[in-house]
């Protein structure tokens, strides 16, 4: 089945702990973004990655770090988590960067304390 | 960054009536996206608009790419129980320098009255 995986679902922990959330995709897409969600924001964009090895930061990139060494994967990775962090975060991916059509990973609700 | 003004925020309704929403920008945009976004998941696209004017239906759901390319629209017809969620607009400017981002309405959360 074509999917966009995250791990975890849930997540409460607390403030400068690191972690990472993991995001995978079987489609063979090589474009994969990182949205948070917060009430009444809809969704803003934090980082996204039009192939391999190649990043860049969205709208709200500040606190985050991403990687992309594998074209399946896209950790969204929290070096010191703060409780302003504290959102829905999903992960997306598209066959190419100019195909605007994404495929949403079911999300990962992160509580920071 | 840019924003899409969605409306209404949100929307309380009886089972078989009829939904309107929008979304509206300031400049032009080229491609036009609805997302629906149901409890606990994440969201999942309805309809994809390519060309000013372009009217697109799926199942009772309708959507339009505003003449102007500044708006879109999105009709659903006789609502049921599973229309519940929330409806996300995208559009992806024509700017130059929009570097091919997305840009994100903030929901319109359907409710249905019991």
């Amino acid at each position: 089945e074509a999917q966009v995986t995250q791990n975890p679902r849930y997540l409460i922990t607390v403030t400068g702990k690191k972690l990472t959330v993991t995001c995978s995709q079987n489609m063979n897409h090589e474009y994969m973004s990182w949205y948070r969600q917060d009430p009444g924001l809809g969704l803003r964009q934090i980082y996204y990655s039009m192939n391999v090895e190649v990043t860049d930061k969205g709208d709200v990139p500040e606190g985050y770090k991403v990687s992309r060494k594998e074209k399946r994967n896209f950790p969204l990775i929290l070096e010191s988590p703060s409780p302003n962090q504290t959102s829905l975060y999903f992960c997306a991916s598209s066959l190419a960067f100019s195909s605007y059509e994404q495929y949403f990973g079911p999300g990962t609700r992160l509580t920071v304390t | 960054g840019q924003q899409l003004n969605q409306s209404p925020q949100s929307m309380f309704i009886q089972e078989g009536e009829d939904v309107s929403m929008n979304c509206t920008s300031s400049s032009i945009f080229n491609t036009w996206l609805w997302y629906k976004q149901d409890p606990g998941e994440g969201p999942v696209l309805l309809i994809a608009l390519y060309k000013a004017g372009e009217l697109t239906s799926n199942g009772r759901l309708t959507a339009q790419f505003g003449i102007t390319r500044k708006d879109s629209f999105l009709n659903i017809s006789a609502s049921i129980p599973s229309d519940v969620g929330i409806y996300f607009c995208a559009g992806q400017p024509s700017m130059m320098d929009s570097n091919y981002q997305l840009i994100w309405g903030a929901g319109t959360k359907l409710i249905i009255k019991p």
